[in-house]
């Protein structure tokens, strides 16, 4: 059983392009984020949601949009992708509104801009 | 600003070789301290959760300590499959609920 899932695994686009990333928990947890790992490993976070309250909303661009339709599965769409979002995306939940509580990761899409 | 820094940036070691990996934290107060394991091509697998200095917590070979300015992942007799990415992560005291700073990570690379 997928704890969180993560569709697609790999997404190759070019320069322009709109696109969605599709996360998913069975956890049941009420909070889930959307977290960028760049070419040096680096992991930060991008948004958060809590009970498809959107609680997190870090420095990002406004191409990029997440969708939480309810508290199991949340959505990152990006309009007009650049070279520079070239990354890997992770979806995570956690319990108890994120206060003190590890996160769980899902497996990641390998997102590349050509 | 709060800030996470982990050392070594990588290490090797043999199999059964102990040694420790060091996360130093600055935050304004600690909720919560996070270690995590990442191998490649993978998504951060959790480990432990750290509340407050002196609090210890153990999974296998793993042992991870908590002091009022770092943490330690202390590895006992390591064997080649926990030859990974290891991550520490804080959540401060006053930020958003959820919101983990993380450290770069140490790669640590276990030889038989």
């Amino acid at each position: 059983d997928t704890a969180v899932s993560q569709t697609p695994k790999y997404l190759v686009t070019q320069m322009g392009n709109d696109k969605s990333i599709k996360c998913e928990q069975n956890l049941g947890h009420d909070t889930m984020y959307w977290y960028k790992q760049d070419s040096k490993k680096f992991l930060k976070i991008m948004f958060s949601y809590n009970n498809k309250e959107l609680i997190i909303n870090e420095t990002v661009p406004n191409r990029f949009s997440p969708k939480s339709p309810d508290k199991a599965h949340l959505n990152l769409h990006i309009n007009s992708l650049e070279l520079g979002d070239s990354a890997v995306y992770f979806c995570a939940s956690s319990d108890r509104g994120g206060n003190a509580q590890g996160q769980y990761f899902g497996p990641g899409t390998r997102l590349t801009v050509t | 600003e709060d800030q996470v820094t982990q050392s070594p940036e990588a290490l090797r070691l043999q199999e059964g070789e102990s040694s420790s990996l060091n996360c130093s934290y600055t935050v304004s107060g600690l909720r919560g301290l996070f270690w995590y394991r990442q191998d490649p091509g993978k998504g951060p697998e959790f480990l432990f959760t750290l509340y407050s200095a002196g609090e210890e917590k153990e999974k296998e070979r793993l042992k991870a300590t908590l002091t009022k300015k770092e943490s330690f992942l202390h590895i006992t007799a390591p064997k080649p499959e926990d030859s990974a990415t290891y991550l520490c992560a804080v959540q401060a005291v006053g930020g958003s609920q959820g919101n983990l700073i993380f450290g770069k990570g140490t790669k640590l690379s276990v030889k038989p």
